[in-house]
């Protein structure tokens, strides 16, 4: 069975830094990785995908995988406090398995 | 335009009753799926329909009923509701069920069991 785990947290950065999300995979073969970002009380809204090592960048956000080490991260640069929510990693598949998801807080 | 809606977006109910919640997505995508958040923000998967046909159930107690009358719509009906119940319910859609395809989430369905 697939599992994703992540940090619970809370992690909290002051505005402007960086934030950094992590979040391993146990299911090697393993294809696609979505970062879906929740705020309290709503339904988790997609971020970014990435299917490929390396890096991908999206505005403010850049996803960076590394297949070898099963290991997905998400950076937000500049954060801000809107910023502030839970971050879900997902794998994909039929299956979406979801980790647990990491609370941030960027502190104004 | 909402893409994946749901409703009711509250549902409260005592222990014993029959409830179902209604989930349609304009987005023309061919996979709906349903979603249960416990209260410690845990999302997993119930089941999910590849147009019309049930293709993931996972073990969720016989009490929850899916049904896709067609492609855009997702129902859940839920009999002999218990208290463990309560929690968020979102529908999802995505293109199809191919490992590459992302998935939209509904507002969600907050069900109190009472």
């Amino acid at each position: 069975q697939k599992e994703v785990e992540q940090n619970s947290g809370p992690l909290s950065v002051p505005e402007g830094a960086i934030a950094s999300l992590n979040c391993t995979y146990s299911d090697r073969g393993s294809q696609s990785f979505f970062w879906y970002r929740q705020y309290s009380g709503k339904s988790p809204e997609l971020i970014m995908f990435i299917y490929s090592n390396g890096d991908k960048e999206d505005g403010r956000f850049t996803a960076q995988l590394n297949k070898a080490s099963q290991y997905v991260s998400l950076l937000i640069r500049d954060s801000q406090p809107s910023d502030s929510a839970t971050y879900l990693c997902a794998v994909g598949g039929q299956n979406f398995v979801f980790g647990p998801g990491t609370r941030l807080s960027v502190l104004p | 335009d909402t893409a994946v809606s749901q409703t009711p977006k509250y549902l409260v109910t005592q222990m014993g009753n029959d409830k179902s919640i209604k989930c349609e997505q304009n987005l023309g995508h061919d996979t709906m799926y349903w979603y249960k958040q416990d209260s410690k923000k845990f999302l997993k998967i119930m089941f999910s329909y590849n147009n019309k046909e049930l293709i993931i159930n996972e073990t969720v107690p016989n009490r929850f009923s899916p049904k896709s009358p067609d492609k855009a719509h997702l129902n859940l009906h839920i009999n002999s509701l218990e208290l463990g119940d309560s929690a968020v319910y979102f529908c999802a859609s995505s293109l199809g069920p191919d490992v590459l395809y992302e998935q939209y989430f509904g507002p969600g369905t907050r069900l109190t069991v009472t």
